[in-house]
């Protein structure tokens, strides 16, 4: 398996921009969990699905944040309007079993200027 | 509610010494315990995980855990330190909900 895929590794925007990022899972995982990495507040949690339905998203921070899962094999999380304070690495996850370790994504590297 | 603190946001040790990450927990389950790595520019990766097995757990590159109830820590260790650990290093906790609470990381660094 090719692991979990994120595209694209990196995106530069303008404030005000949509941004779109993409995630393939792992084949056969249930979950899907997004991510947003910073020095100042770490990993959060943004939003987890579970077959596809999302079960939890009180991490997403605002209304500007929405996410999807459109089928088994991907899912995006989108921005709009973006702004500088969105620029992060954001990470993909997923996992066969709840609570038994994630395969993390190489991450998008989101700078909004 | 749980969380997890790691003490010391950076450890320096040279290659060959003892490679020691402190991890704190605090949850009211029983938790799963987990070790990730993350080197420059990628995702994270699962080094060891404790699921109230064997509280010695050993994981991939060398690197081993205890699961240590009465002092409520999950210590990282590798008897010899290789270049090629400087990295990130995450400790991780799920409690009841199962959704895992990371620590802030700790930076490892290998001299020559």
């Amino acid at each position: 398996d090719a692991g979990v895929i994120q595209s694209p590794r990196h995106e530069v925007t303008e404030m005000g921009q949509e941004v779109t990022l993409r995630c393939k899972p792992i084949s056969g995982h249930d979950y899907l969990f997004w991510y947003r990495q910073t020095m100042m507040r770490g990993l959060e949690l943004l939003i987890y699905f579970n077959n596809n339905v999302p079960i939890d998203d009180s991490g997403m921070p605002e209304d500007r944040f929405s996410a999807k899962m459109p089928n088994a094999s991907f899912s995006t999380l989108k921005i709009q309007p973006s702004e500088p304070r969105d620029s992060a690495v954001y990470f993909c996850a997923s996992s066969g079993k709840l609570g038994l370790g994630y395969t993390f994504g190489s991450g998008t590297r989101l700078t909004v200027v | 509610a749980q969380s997890v603190t790691q003490l010391g946001s950076h450890v320096s040790v040279s290659e060959g010494a003892l490679v020691l990450l402190r991890c704190n927990y605090s949850s009211s389950v029983p938790p799963y315990l987990f070790w990730y790595v993350q080197y420059p520019n990628q995702g994270l990766q699962l080094l060891l995980k404790y699921t109230s097995a064997a509280t010695l757990v050993k994981g991939i590159n060398g690197f081993e855990a205890e699961f240590k109830k009465s002092e409520t820590s999950f210590h990282l260790t590798k008897p010899s330190a290789h270049m090629s650990d400087a990295a990130e290093y995450f400790c991780a906790l799920s409690g009841g909900s199962y959704i895992p609470t990371f620590g802030r990381g700790t930076s490892l660094i290998v001299h020559p």
